[in-house]
């Protein structure tokens, strides 16, 4: 069965403080893995796509990289309006199907 | 230019009672999923509209469960005889999604979401 698994649950950090989300998972076959960001009350917003092991991707402060068996995010030098919850999805080869298989996130408060 | 919308926003119903969902997706894409987000759960993906394709019906939890999509226009979640597991919030996605295109997975953008309670 296809899972991904997020790590922390929730994550508090200082200003300035760098760190990282881990999102583990198991497929049958990686079509491609996504990080989203929701804020509260909002549907998740799309941040990255990873395609293949050894790929990196990056935006302002943040940035995405891809193994054979998990995904990083790493935050560098957070502001507080960083907070929000962080989705990861993974597109398993099923077919013609397109869903995402999605993690519980890790919420993310960035104190001042 | 105007996002995923959703309607209602919010939805109160009494344990029984049918509730019907509307997504109106971002003009132009043609793939459009809905899923379900439970408290303290990742979203679970219910159903998967690709143009005039066979939906991919895999993830409705129950025959409760039914969806409609008119062309590559709005569709709507419908949900018969609600019990109070089947509160959560329903969120609707679009993308532009090209059959026969490039074996690239197109991003996702997602509405505001329906808020279900059910009593």
């Amino acid at each position: 069965e296809d899972q991904v698994t997020q790590s922390p649950e929730a994550l508090r950090l200082q200003e300035g403080e760098s760190s990282s989300l881990n999102c583990s998972y198991t497929v049958s076959g990686l079509r491609g893995l996504f990080w989203y960001r929701q804020d509260p009350g909002k549907g998740p917003e799309f941040l990255f796509t990873l395609y293949s092991a050894g790929e990196e991707k990056e935006k302002e402060r943040l940035k995405a990289t891809l193994t054979k068996k998990e995904s990083f995010l790493h935050i560098t030098a957070p502001k507080p309006e960083d907070s929000a919850t962080y989705l990861c999805a993974v597109a398993p080869f099923q077919g013609g199907s397109e869903k995402l298989v999605f993690g519980k996130g890790t919420k993310l408060t960035v104190n001042p | 230019g105007a996002g995923v919308s959703q309607s209602p926003s919010n939805k109160v119903t009494e344990k029984g009672k049918d509730v019907e969902l509307r997504c109106d997706p971002i003009s132009g894409h043609t793939a459009l999923y809905w899923y379900r987000q439970r408290l303290g759960q990742g979203l679970e993906f219910l159903i998967y509209f690709q143009g005039n394709s066979a939906p991919d019906k895999s993830g409705l939890p129950s025959d409760r469960f039914s969806a409609e999509r008119t062309g590559e226009s709005v569709s709507t979640l419908t949900i018969q005889r609600t019990q109070q597991e089947d509160s959560a919030v329903y969120l609707c996605a679009s993308s532009l999604r090209l059959a026969g295109g490039p074996p690239v997975y197109n991003e996702q953008f997602f509405g505001p979401g329906t808020r279900l309670t059910v009593l």
